[in-house]
Order: structure tokens, then C-alpha cells, then sequence
């Protein structure tokens, strides 16, 4: 099946630092990716849509000067944690979408996922 | 009001038993819907699509119903790796692609 990594599986960071988070799709190309944040014992929450080629659309209430997206290929999408605090520790989830012409375009593939501690 | 909602859980079961979980969604443009598990501290994995026909895959089945805007999973004869975060998906193509996932239900399946 359609396999999706993320790099690095764990941070730790002193607040103030920035952290890059990359998604790859490797056996696929995805002209979209999306990009989740998951606090402890809820569910996830869309942070942006990654569009490979154009500016992110980011949800109500995520600061876009904040949270970095680029998506420069139809493999990578990048999330940048600008001058991170303690409160943007979360678990960061991608995910991508199949834009070949397969049967499963509707099916999102995840990423395993990034933890985020930010002290 | 969540654009998606589900049962709050958590299911306590033992194994065998037959568990039911609801889910229910308010935009009617919803096109696609999903079922997905999460294990602790682990990405979200897709367990199932969900049809209008109704879908069965092995001890799991899922139901949609679009006039009630209600979707369901129904997993028999429970083991205890069913244990997990069960997340109700929905999916529309509405301005752009865009998935909402649900709160989630826990389910415990003990020996």
C-alpha cells in the first residue's frame, strides 16, 4: 500500500527554537498534503492543506507566519514550528493524497506521525 | 455543534462480545466517509470505507445512511487487538478537498 514517512519521529527543542517536520509520499505523488495537530486524548485537528506549487491554506485559527508550510514537489511537504513554546507541544501528523489515477483518490494515507516537546 | 460527532466512549468489552459505535455528521455535502483506528500514540490507519450499500470486512461492517446523515461500525466477536481509538471520517469536495475526523471512541476489549 501507499506508504507515507515523516522525519523526525520525536523533537525536543528549547522554546524559542524553530523545527522543521518533512512528509514525504514514496511510492506516490500527492499535489496535496495535510498537515494535523493531535493534543492528548483528542482528536485530530486540520492545521493547513499543503498545495505543492501555491501557498498553503491554513484552517481558522492557525497562524500562518507561526506554522510554515511548503510543498516544493509532488513528494515533500515541509511544516516549520517557527520560535516554538511549550504550548505548540502536540503530535504532528501528515498525511497525502493519491493524484495518480488510482481507485483510492479519496483515501488518505498518514504519516507515523511526529512528537513535538518543546521545554 | 461538531461537524462530526460520535459516540464519547469509552466501550468496555469483553472479548467476543458484539460492540456497536455511531457516528453522525451535519453538512450534507459529506461525499466520502471512513472508518479509522488509531492506537495509542500512533498515526490514524484506515480500517474500512463506508457505502451506502453497506460494506463487511471479516468480524467488521459498516453502514451509511445518508437521508439520516448517520454512519455505523459494528465489529463481532471482539479480540483483544481490537482495543483502540475508533475515528469516524468524512470526507467532501466542497471549495477544496477537506476531511473532518471525529472525537474518536475508545474501546477496551478485556480477557
Amino acid at each position: 500500500g501507499a506508504v507515507v514517512s515523516q522525519h523526525p519521529s520525536r523533537v525536543i527543542c528549547k522554546s524559542g527554537t524553530s523545527v522543521k517536520i518533512e512528509c514525504r509520499s514514496l511510492d506516490f505523488q500527492a499535489t496535496t498534503m495535510f498537515w494535523y495537530r493531535q493534543f492528548p486524548k483528542q482528536s485530530l485537528m486540520l492545521m493547513a492543506t499543503s498545495n505543492e506549487g501555491s501557498k498553503a491554506t491554513y484552517e481558522q485559527g492557525v497562524e500562518k507566519d507561526k506554522f510554515l508550510i511548503n510543498h516544493a514537489s509532488l513528494t515533500l511537504s515541509t511544516l516549520t514550528v517557527t520560535s516554538a513554546h511549550p504550548e505548540d507541544s502536540s503530535f504532528y501528523i501528515c498525511s497525502a493524497r493519491d493524484s495518480g489515477p488510482s481507485f483510492n483518490r479519496e483515501t488518505q494515507y498518514f504519516g507515523p506521525g511526529t512528537r513535538l516537546l518543546v521545554l | 455543534r461538531k461537524e462530526v460527532e460520535q459516540d464519547p466512549g469509552p466501550f468496555n468489552v469483553p472479548e467476543g462480545a458484539t460492540v456497536a459505535f455511531n457516528c453522525t455528521y451535519s453538512n450534507s455535502a459529506s461525499q466520502s466517509f471512513f472508518w479509522y483506528r488509531q492506537d495509542c500514540r500512533k498515526e490514524p490507519k484506515l480500517l474500512m470505507s463506508v457505502y451506502s450499500s453497506g460494506n463487511e470486512d471479516g468480524r467488521f461492517t459498516a453502514q451509511l445512511n445518508r437521508a439520516s446523515q448517520y454512519i455505523s461500525l459494528l465489529i463481532r466477536d471482539s479480540k483483544l487487538s481490537d482495543s483502540a481509538t475508533y475515528l469516524c471520517v468524512v470526507a467532501r469536495n466542497t471549495g477544496g478537498f477537506k476531511t473532518i475526523f471525529g472525537a474518536g471512541t475508545r474501546l477496551f476489549v478485556k480477557a
